[in-house]
């Protein structure tokens, strides 16, 4: 099963709202990926959160990690109509079957509609 | 940079061939990692390799499935015999890995859509 699970598995909104999208994970963590896919192409890396961070911005992104719930969300302010995409997760495992490798949820597909 | 490169990007066969994929990795890069994405199971880390050393291999599904990095610059994931639930989208991502590998970006290139028939 995926490590990470994000929620919602589809988002639709308007140009100019903000997107928030959820993961959560089940086992420990050196860090947490967000990632994003364009139909028909491959992944690109967006932000990472190591575990003893809570915060970080890059841009219009903004990254929580919350290690007690396991979870961590993703949100994208002043969204555009090239937001349009897939974002997955991707949990760094610490332990357990998932140590020393990026195991990636099953992704959010994000709508922005112009 | 040109980026990873894969080839090809679509690969129809029948089923009971073999079926190669290629990738080319970012100059300069030490680590390299093949994926499978299908609807059903998203996105599944296959094998990775560091300085052309296969490290966790864990994730090939079965004997059918081997990979090989010759040298820095090319690697290849090889299905034989290949089977209808092999079809799926692989990807070969490539990252830097100059320090703790958990940290590194993973560039991941284009992609191969393969349908066994």
């Amino acid at each position: 099963s995926q490590q990470g699970e994000e929620d919602p598995q589809a988002l639709s909104i308007q140009e100019g709202e903000n997107a928030t999208m959820n993961c959560s994970y089940k086992t420990s963590i050196n860090n947490l990926q967000w990632y994003r896919q364009n139909s028909g192409r491959g992944l690109v890396h967006l932000i990472l959160i190591r575990s003893n961070e809570r915060e970080k911005h890059s841009g219009r992104l903004r990254v929580t990690l919350d290690t007690s719930k396991k979870s961590s969300s993703l949100l994208i302010t002043a969204s555009r109509a090239a937001d349009t995409a897939s974002y997955f997760c991707a949990t760094w495992g610490a332990g357990g079957t998932s140590y020393g490798k990026l195991t990636f949820g099953q992704g959010t597909i994000l709508t922005v509609h112009p | 940079d040109a980026g990873v490169i894969q080839s090809p990007r679509h690969e129809v066969t029948e089923m009971g061939q073999e079926v190669t994929l290629r990738c080319k990795p970012i100059s300069g890069h030490n680590s390299l990692f093949w994926y499978r994405q299908t609807m059903m199971r998203g996105l599944e880390l296959l094998i990775y390799f560091n300085n052309n050393v296969p490290i966790d291999d864990s994730g090939m599904p079965e004997d059918r499935f081997s990979a090989k990095m010759p040298n820095a610059s090319f690697s290849t994931l090889k299905i034989q015999p290949s089977e209808p639930r092999d079809s799926a989208v692989y990807f070969c991502a490539s990252s830097l890995a100059l320090g703790q590998l958990n940290t590194d970006t993973q560039y991941f290139g284009p992609g191969t859509r393969l349908t066994v028939l």
